[in-house]
């Protein structure tokens, strides 16, 4: 069963403590990306990677980190340097290239009193 | 850099009727593609446009890409409450792997 799992779903954290979300694909694509959304808004593209210890700054980057060490995983750490760390992350891959559509994992919603 | 917008924001219909959001960007795009995101889901692939002036269609659904390329349009005829959702166009510029995510149009259908 092909898929994008994200875990977990639910997320609470304490302000001032980093949090890493996990993202892992077995659909053998080589891009992956996260996304930030807040409530009623569009998608953000946080940080996205083309290939395996490779990744590239989106709109929003500050705040994060995230690695690709393995083709199935692309984990987003928010740091505590983000100022406003509550949404819904969305991760998503696709096929290389411009054309083809992006899959997305169920999303992880995060909480920081 | 890159926007896109998205018209109207919300939009409440009866069912039965029809519906249209708009999707403009201040770029020429290589391609468009379409997103349905149901409430409390995630975004789910409905169509790729890549062609200028193309017009595609999905039973009830109309998709078009401007012919500039920069200006696409999702119609729905005879909405149903399984329509029920947020729309997003997504746009893509020359040959990046990334999309740019429209502001979204949530459409609420009642009986």
């Amino acid at each position: 069963d092909g898929g994008i799992t994200q875990s977990p779903k639910y997320l609470f954290r304490k302000e001032g403590q980093n949090v890493t979300l996990s993202c892992e694909q077995n659909l053998n694509h080589d891009a992956m990306y996260w996304y930030r959304q807040d409530p009623g808004q569009g998608l953000r593209l946080i940080y996205y990677s083309q290939i395996v210890n490779d990744f590239q700054k989106g709109d929003i980057a500050e705040g994060y980190s995230v690695s690709r060490e393995k083709k199935e995983s692309f984990p987003l750490t928010v740091t505590s340097a983000q100022k406003n760390p509550t949404a819904f992350y969305l991760c998503a891959s696709k096929v290389q290239g411009s054309l083809g559509e992006q899959y997305f994992g169920p999303g992880t919603r995060l909480t920081v009193t | 850099g890159q926007q896109v917008m998205q018209i109207p924001q919300y939009q409440h219909v009866q069912e039965g009727e029809d519906f249209t959001t708009y999707c403009n960007s201040s770029t020429t795009l290589s391609n468009i593609q379409w997103y349905k995101q149901r409430p409390g889901g995630h975004p789910v692939f409905l169509i790729q446009l890549v062609k200028s002036g193309e017009v595609k269609k999905q039973k009830r659904l109309t998709f078009q890409f401007g012919e500039a390329k920069k200006n696409s349009s999702l119609h729905i005829t005879a909405t149903q409450t399984t329509d029920v959702g947020t729309y997003f166009c997504a746009g893509v510029t020359g040959t990046a792997s990334k999309l740019t995510f429209g502001t979204g149009t949530r459409l609420q259908v009642t009986l």
